[in-house]
Protein backbone atom coordinates (compact mmCIF):
# COMPACT_ATOMS: atom_id res chain seq x y z
CA UNK A 1 0.00 0.00 0.00
CA UNK A 2 1.67 3.46 -0.88
CA UNK A 3 2.17 5.80 1.36
CA UNK A 4 1.53 9.04 -0.83
CA UNK A 5 -1.99 9.82 -1.89
CA UNK A 6 -2.66 11.11 -5.47
CA UNK A 7 -5.64 11.96 -7.09
CA UNK A 8 -6.99 8.99 -8.88
CA UNK A 9 -7.87 10.85 -12.19
CA UNK A 10 -7.69 14.72 -13.42
CA UNK A 11 -9.23 14.89 -16.23
CA UNK A 12 -8.70 18.77 -18.18
CA UNK A 13 -9.17 20.85 -21.44
CA UNK A 14 -6.32 21.13 -23.86
CA UNK A 15 -4.28 24.54 -22.63
CA UNK A 16 -5.24 24.56 -19.16
CA UNK A 17 -3.52 23.98 -16.17
CA UNK A 18 -3.77 20.86 -14.16
CA UNK A 19 -2.43 20.58 -10.64
CA UNK A 20 -1.52 17.14 -8.88
CA UNK A 21 -1.43 16.73 -5.30
CA UNK A 22 0.83 14.19 -3.49
CA UNK A 23 -0.65 13.69 0.19
CA UNK A 24 2.52 12.30 2.64
CA UNK A 25 3.57 13.19 6.00
CA UNK A 26 5.95 14.36 8.37
CA UNK A 27 8.67 11.18 8.08
CA UNK A 28 8.88 11.76 4.08
CA UNK A 29 7.29 15.10 2.02
CA UNK A 30 7.77 16.95 5.23
CA UNK A 31 11.72 16.36 5.48
CA UNK A 32 12.67 15.07 2.26
CA UNK A 33 12.69 16.16 -1.45
CA UNK A 34 10.11 15.22 -3.68
CA UNK A 35 10.22 13.84 -7.35
CA UNK A 36 7.61 13.51 -9.70
CA UNK A 37 7.44 11.11 -12.76
CA UNK A 38 5.49 10.69 -15.95
CA UNK A 39 4.78 7.24 -17.55
CA UNK A 40 3.13 6.71 -20.51
CA UNK A 41 1.29 2.54 -21.14
CA UNK A 42 3.71 0.55 -21.94
CA UNK A 43 6.69 2.40 -21.07
CA UNK A 44 8.98 2.74 -18.07
CA UNK A 45 8.64 6.19 -15.89
CA UNK A 46 10.57 9.72 -16.65
CA UNK A 47 12.42 11.74 -13.94
CA UNK A 48 10.04 15.17 -14.63
CA UNK A 49 10.85 16.93 -11.89
CA UNK A 50 13.64 16.62 -9.06
CA UNK A 51 14.73 17.85 -5.63
CA UNK A 52 11.16 19.03 -5.22
CA UNK A 53 11.32 21.88 -7.87
CA UNK A 54 14.05 21.17 -10.39
CA UNK A 55 13.57 20.17 -14.18
CA UNK A 56 15.83 17.46 -15.45
CA UNK A 57 17.42 19.19 -19.01
CA UNK A 58 14.58 19.28 -21.56
CA UNK A 59 11.86 19.10 -19.66
CA UNK A 60 9.54 22.33 -20.26
CA UNK A 61 8.86 24.74 -17.93
CA UNK A 62 5.02 23.86 -18.70
CA UNK A 63 6.04 21.37 -15.97
CA UNK A 64 6.75 22.60 -11.91
CA UNK A 65 6.95 21.12 -8.80
CA UNK A 66 6.18 22.79 -5.18
CA UNK A 67 5.76 21.28 -1.60
CA UNK A 68 4.50 23.01 1.31
CA UNK A 69 4.54 20.53 4.66
CA UNK A 70 3.38 17.54 4.35
CA UNK A 71 2.05 17.96 0.63
CA UNK A 72 3.72 18.24 -2.87
CA UNK A 73 2.46 19.37 -5.78
CA UNK A 74 3.00 19.32 -9.54
CA UNK A 75 1.84 21.84 -11.91
CA UNK A 76 1.31 20.90 -15.51
CA UNK A 77 -0.16 24.61 -17.33
CA UNK A 78 -0.96 25.02 -21.40
CA UNK A 79 -1.57 21.25 -21.14
CA UNK A 80 -1.38 19.61 -24.66
CA UNK A 81 -1.92 16.27 -26.24
CA UNK A 82 1.22 14.55 -25.12
CA UNK A 83 0.77 15.71 -21.76
CA UNK A 84 -1.98 12.55 -21.29
CA UNK A 85 -0.14 10.33 -18.85
CA UNK A 86 0.37 8.42 -15.83
CA UNK A 87 2.04 10.83 -13.22
CA UNK A 88 3.73 9.58 -9.63
CA UNK A 89 5.43 11.69 -6.77
CA UNK A 90 7.89 9.81 -5.13
CA UNK A 91 10.49 10.48 -1.95
CA UNK A 92 12.23 8.93 1.01
CA UNK A 93 10.06 7.79 4.02
CA UNK A 94 12.46 8.47 6.83
CA UNK A 95 10.87 6.32 9.53
CA UNK A 96 10.93 3.39 6.92
CA UNK A 97 14.09 3.92 5.82
CA UNK A 98 12.66 3.49 2.37
CA UNK A 99 11.64 5.37 -1.05
CA UNK A 100 7.98 5.94 -1.60
CA UNK A 101 5.81 6.43 -4.46
CA UNK A 102 2.61 8.01 -4.37
CA UNK A 103 -1.18 5.95 -5.52
CA UNK A 104 -0.21 7.65 -9.08
CA UNK A 105 -2.63 10.29 -11.28
CA UNK A 106 -3.77 9.54 -14.44
CA UNK A 107 -4.59 12.69 -16.77
CA UNK A 108 -6.95 12.71 -19.49
CA UNK A 109 -8.61 15.28 -21.47
CA UNK A 110 -12.15 16.15 -20.97
CA UNK B 1 24.10 8.46 -23.04
CA UNK B 2 23.24 6.29 -19.58
CA UNK B 3 21.86 3.01 -20.76
CA UNK B 4 20.03 0.09 -18.69
CA UNK B 5 18.53 -2.82 -19.65
CA UNK B 6 17.11 -5.36 -17.78
CA UNK B 7 17.34 -9.25 -18.30
CA UNK B 8 16.20 -12.52 -17.35
CA UNK B 9 13.30 -15.19 -17.45
CA UNK B 10 10.14 -13.79 -17.93
CA UNK B 11 8.24 -16.61 -16.12
CA UNK B 12 8.93 -18.13 -12.61
CA UNK B 13 7.52 -21.07 -10.86
CA UNK B 14 5.41 -19.92 -7.25
CA UNK B 15 7.94 -20.39 -4.50
CA UNK B 16 11.25 -20.44 -6.77
CA UNK B 17 13.49 -17.79 -6.67
CA UNK B 18 13.29 -14.52 -9.17
CA UNK B 19 16.49 -13.06 -10.65
CA UNK B 20 17.31 -10.61 -12.76
CA UNK B 21 19.63 -8.28 -14.19
CA UNK B 22 20.98 -4.51 -14.77
CA UNK B 23 23.63 -3.96 -17.59
CA UNK B 24 24.61 -0.36 -17.25
CA UNK B 25 26.18 1.65 -20.37
CA UNK B 26 27.44 4.82 -21.22
CA UNK B 27 28.43 5.61 -17.05
CA UNK B 28 30.48 4.09 -14.59
CA UNK B 29 28.82 1.68 -12.31
CA UNK B 30 31.61 2.65 -9.87
CA UNK B 31 30.18 6.28 -9.90
CA UNK B 32 26.37 6.20 -8.39
CA UNK B 33 23.50 4.27 -6.33
CA UNK B 34 21.62 1.99 -8.25
CA UNK B 35 17.88 0.69 -7.85
CA UNK B 36 15.12 -1.66 -8.82
CA UNK B 37 11.38 -0.87 -8.82
CA UNK B 38 8.74 -3.18 -9.58
CA UNK B 39 5.26 -2.33 -11.14
CA UNK B 40 2.65 -4.56 -10.90
CA UNK B 41 0.41 -4.66 -13.81
CA UNK B 42 -2.37 -1.80 -13.71
CA UNK B 43 -0.69 -0.62 -10.79
CA UNK B 44 1.67 1.76 -8.84
CA UNK B 45 5.47 1.81 -8.66
CA UNK B 46 6.76 -0.20 -5.32
CA UNK B 47 10.78 1.03 -4.40
CA UNK B 48 12.65 -2.64 -4.08
CA UNK B 49 15.95 -1.11 -2.74
CA UNK B 50 19.68 -0.15 -3.90
CA UNK B 51 22.84 -0.69 -3.85
CA UNK B 52 26.25 1.26 -4.16
CA UNK B 53 29.49 0.05 -6.14
CA UNK B 54 31.00 -0.91 -2.83
CA UNK B 55 28.11 -3.43 -2.51
CA UNK B 56 26.53 -0.99 0.72
CA UNK B 57 22.72 -2.11 0.37
CA UNK B 58 19.07 -0.68 1.73
CA UNK B 59 15.77 -2.87 1.20
CA UNK B 60 12.43 -2.27 1.36
CA UNK B 61 11.40 -3.71 4.64
CA UNK B 62 8.18 -4.76 3.52
CA UNK B 63 10.46 -7.48 1.33
CA UNK B 64 11.73 -8.90 4.57
CA UNK B 65 14.78 -10.81 3.84
CA UNK B 66 13.80 -12.24 0.26
CA UNK B 67 15.46 -9.84 -1.36
CA UNK B 68 19.24 -10.00 -2.38
CA UNK B 69 20.95 -6.65 -4.52
CA UNK B 70 24.14 -7.55 -5.61
CA UNK B 71 27.14 -5.83 -8.57
CA UNK B 72 29.60 -6.93 -10.82
CA UNK B 73 31.30 -3.49 -11.46
CA UNK B 74 33.74 -5.87 -14.03
CA UNK B 75 30.75 -6.67 -15.49
CA UNK B 76 29.06 -3.09 -15.02
CA UNK B 77 26.18 -4.80 -13.68
CA UNK B 78 23.27 -5.06 -10.85
CA UNK B 79 21.56 -7.94 -10.05
CA UNK B 80 18.25 -8.59 -8.02
CA UNK B 81 17.81 -12.30 -6.55
CA UNK B 82 13.80 -12.58 -4.75
CA UNK B 83 12.97 -15.43 -3.31
CA UNK B 84 10.04 -17.76 -1.89
CA UNK B 85 8.10 -15.90 -4.49
CA UNK B 86 4.51 -16.16 -5.38
CA UNK B 87 2.09 -14.55 -7.69
CA UNK B 88 2.24 -11.11 -5.62
CA UNK B 89 5.36 -10.76 -7.39
CA UNK B 90 3.82 -10.59 -10.63
CA UNK B 91 5.39 -7.06 -11.86
CA UNK B 92 7.15 -4.92 -14.65
CA UNK B 93 10.59 -5.32 -12.87
CA UNK B 94 12.78 -2.01 -13.85
CA UNK B 95 16.05 -0.82 -12.74
CA UNK B 96 17.11 2.93 -12.11
CA UNK B 97 20.33 4.84 -11.66
CA UNK B 98 20.17 6.63 -8.22
CA UNK B 99 21.48 10.71 -8.88
CA UNK B 100 20.07 11.37 -5.60
CA UNK B 101 17.68 8.72 -3.01
CA UNK B 102 14.78 11.15 -4.74
CA UNK B 103 16.43 11.36 -8.26
CA UNK B 104 15.80 8.29 -10.38
CA UNK B 105 16.99 9.64 -13.86
CA UNK B 106 17.84 7.04 -15.71
CA UNK B 107 15.47 3.79 -16.27
CA UNK B 108 15.68 0.82 -18.00
CA UNK B 109 13.03 -0.09 -20.62
CA UNK B 110 11.44 -2.76 -17.76
CA UNK B 111 10.97 -6.85 -18.00
CA UNK B 112 7.72 -8.21 -16.76
CA UNK B 113 8.10 -11.26 -15.07
CA UNK B 114 4.86 -13.35 -14.38
CA UNK B 115 4.32 -15.81 -11.26
CA UNK B 116 2.81 -18.93 -12.15
CA UNK B 117 2.76 -22.79 -12.38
Amino acid sequence: QSVLTQPPSISAAPGQKVTISCSGSSSNIGKNYVSWYQQFPGTAPKLLVYDTDKRPSGIPDRFSGSKSGTSATLDITGLQTGDEADYYCGTWDSSLSAGVFGTGTKVTFL
Amino acid sequence: QVHLQESGPGLVRPSETLSLTCTVSGASIDSSYWTWIRQPPGKGLEWLGYIFYSGSTTYNPSLGSRLTISVDSSKSQFSLTLTSVTAADTAFYYCARVATVTRLDYWGRGTLVTVSS
